[in-house]
């Protein structure tokens, strides 16, 4: 296993079209994470899936932005009418954890999104 | 809630000169606590992790951090830069999990520090 995968690396879009992009964690990985991280900042936390139920949400996941895991295996998030202000560094990371336990966050090496 | 502050945003030593890199954070519970690495326009590489087992913690590239609760500081450190640590670094933390609840993936990232190491 290569460890966690992205695509596309780099997108550019006009302001209103819908993107969409791809996570594939690492393969024994029952938890997966997206991240979006603008430029001079840290990552931000946006969505979890434990398996293919999605656990939890950010406020930043506008409803603009939707994000799925439909086999527990590669997810993908959606960002529709996209806006100047969604162009960033769009992460994903995966871990394994159970009843509580689990190992650290492994990173892919993200989507960037520039939106024209 | 939890957060992380880590002081200055650009640090820059010499090859050969200690690296200090300084995170402290806030957490109401006992936090688990990373440092990641980002190289320009990668993913994030831990560095290493505090798990709430040896306060001094040994990571890869011979950094290590140590664990002080009593100043909710979690400093990064390197005896000796090398020219390929230039790279920017950030400082994380996890709640520890609960049964069902939250993961050790979610994590509140501090500001990033930039090292730069110059001859």
């Amino acid at each position: 296993d290569t460890g966690v995968s992205q695509n596309p690396r780099h997108k550019i879009t006009k302001r209103g079209q819908n993107v969409t992009f791809r996570c594939d964690p690492i393969s024994e990985h029952n938890r997966l994470y997206w991240y979006r991280q603008t430029l001079g900042q840290g990552p931000e936390f946006l969505t979890y899936f434990q398996n293919e139920a999605q656990l939890e949400k950010s406020r930043l996941l506008s409803d603009r932005f939707s994000a799925e895991r439909p086999k527990g295996s590669f997810s993908t998030l959606e960002i529709q009418r996209t806006e100047q202000g969604d162009s960033a560094m769009y992460l994903c990371a995966s871990s394994f954890g159970w009843a509580g336990r689990g190992t650290e966050a492994f990173f892919g090496q993200g989507t960037r999104l520039t939106v024209v | 809630a939890q957060s992380v502050t880590q002081l200055g945003s650009h640090v820059s030593v010499s090859e050969g000169a200690l690296v200090l890199l300084r995170c402290n954070y806030s957490s109401s519970v006992p936090p688990y606590l990373f440092w990641y690495v980002q190289y320009p326009n990668q993913g994030l590489q831990l560095l290493l992790k505090y798990t709430s087992a040896a306060t001094l913690v040994k990571g890869i590239n011979g950094f290590e951090a140590e664990f002080k609760k009593s100043e909710t500081s979690f400093h990064l450190t390197k005896p000796s830069a090398h020219m390929s640590d230039a790279a920017e670094y950030f400082c994380a933390v996890s709640a520890v999990g609960n049964a069902g609840g939250t993961s050790y993936g979610k994590l509140t990232f501090g500001q990033g520090t930039i090292l730069t190491v110059h001859p």
